[in-house]
Formats: C-alpha cells, structure tokens, sequence
C-alpha cells in the first residue's frame, strides 16, 4: 500500500459525460502528479500540482482539467469524453515540488467510456 | 520532445533463466532514469539511477546507467513466476518535475 488513494477504482460512462477523479496524496506529500495509462500510450504525465498550484504541465487536453485543495487532495475533472479517453489515470504523490526520487502512485482510476 | 524507448516490448522466458531489459532516452535536463514494476495496478519502485556507471542491486534484479550511451539496463536473475510483470523505465526530466515513462517491456515467466 503505497499511502496515495484514489477514486473511484472503476467508472463506466457514456461519451459527452463528465467525469471527476479523486486523489488523496501520502500524508506529508505536498505534490500531485496524474497520470494517463492507456493500451497503446503507455504513462502519459498530464499535470502536477505542488501545495495547491500547478507546478508542471504535460500532455493534458484542453478537455481536462485538475486542482489540489487545501487539504491536499486533488480532483481530475474530465468532459466531452470521447471513446479513446478509456484508459487508467493514476494519481502520484511526492514530498517536494521535484520528484526527487520515487514517485507513490495510486491503484488507479478505471475509466471507460462507452 | 522528450523520449524513453523501451525493448523488448515483451518477452517470454522459463523460470531460472536471465533477463535483460532495456532503456533508452532523450530528455531535456536529464535528472535521474528510475525502473518501476507493474503487476496489476500500481507501478512500484524498483531503483533510481542517477550517477553513471553506478550498479544498484535488490537481490535478483540489478541495473546500470550509462549517461553516454543514454540508456539503462535492467537484469534480473534466476527468473521466477512473480516476476512476471511490465517493467517500466522513466527518466526525471526538465526541473525535476516531469517523469517520461518508456511504453514498458511485459514480461512473462513460464514456470
């Protein structure tokens, strides 16, 4: 267990829905990482976000979009889903604002869109 | 645009036998190159390699870094059914804030 929560575990929804992704970091961690796992892309970085500001950006849609709380969790919000955003998202956490070493991932969030 | 090659991109080995995965990269402002596991969820860690030439073991599995040659290896030893999984080679890049994940290597050992 690597102390980094996620939910839902499965989703099942249509495409043109809305979706939110929920993450609670490692006690102690300040930074959050998602991340999109999908058959044929391997792990896509899509953001980071360090002690409530997002701190680096990857290959995140214009779709999605994220935020960290003051307590720290963070929520992955996906609309417009189309068939291909299908994939697993994963949550990460971190101590500082740089990786730094490992990275605490999550069981990840199941999305499929039908 | 930053890069992490992985191969095999799989392989199917018996038990006992030796294994060799491989990494390689181009990345922006190289930090570190780090190997994951993948069983059936979450990747877990195995190593973090930052300095060249360094060899870190954990029992069975051991890896190098050549920061000439931008790549790693990844061995592991005396193969068993639990090995079976995706290995995942990343490299920290840019300010330390980005990990680029290789597309993994699946590997399968037939008992």
């Amino acid at each position: 267990d690597s102390g980094v929560t996620q939910t839902p575990k499965h989703l099942i929804t249509a495409t043109g829905q809305r979706v939110t992704l929920r993450c609670s970091p490692r006690s102690g961690d300040l930074s959050v990482y998602w991340y999109q796992q999908s058959l044929d892309q391997g792990l896509q970085f899509l953001i980071q976000y360090y002690n409530g500001e997002e701190r680096a950006k990857g290959n995140i849609l214009e779709r999605f979009s994220a935020q960290q709380f003051p307590d720290l969790h963070s929520e992955l919000n996906l609309s417009s889903l189309e068939l291909g955003d299908s994939a697993l998202y994963f949550c990460a956490s971190s101590w500082g604002g740089a990786i730094d070493g490992e990275l605490f991932f999550g069981e990840g969030s199941r999305l499929t869109v039908l | 645009e930053d890069k992490v090659v992985q191969s095999p991109l799989s392989l199917v080995v018996h038990e006992g036998d030796t294994v060799t995965l491989n990494c390689s990269y181009e990345v922006t402002n190289f930090r570190s190159l780090l190997w994951y596991k993948q069983e059936k969820k979450a990747p877990t860690f195995l190593f973090m390699l930052t300095s060249s030439g360094i060899e870190k073991k954990s029992g069975r599995l051991s890896s190098i870094l050549d920061k000439k040659e931008l790549s790693s290896i990844l061995n592991i030893t005396a193969t068993q059914t639990g090995d079976s999984a995706i290995y995942l080679c990343a490299v920290e890049a840019e300010y330390g804030n980005k990990l680029v994940f290789g597309a993994g290597t699946i590997l399968r050992v037939k008992s």
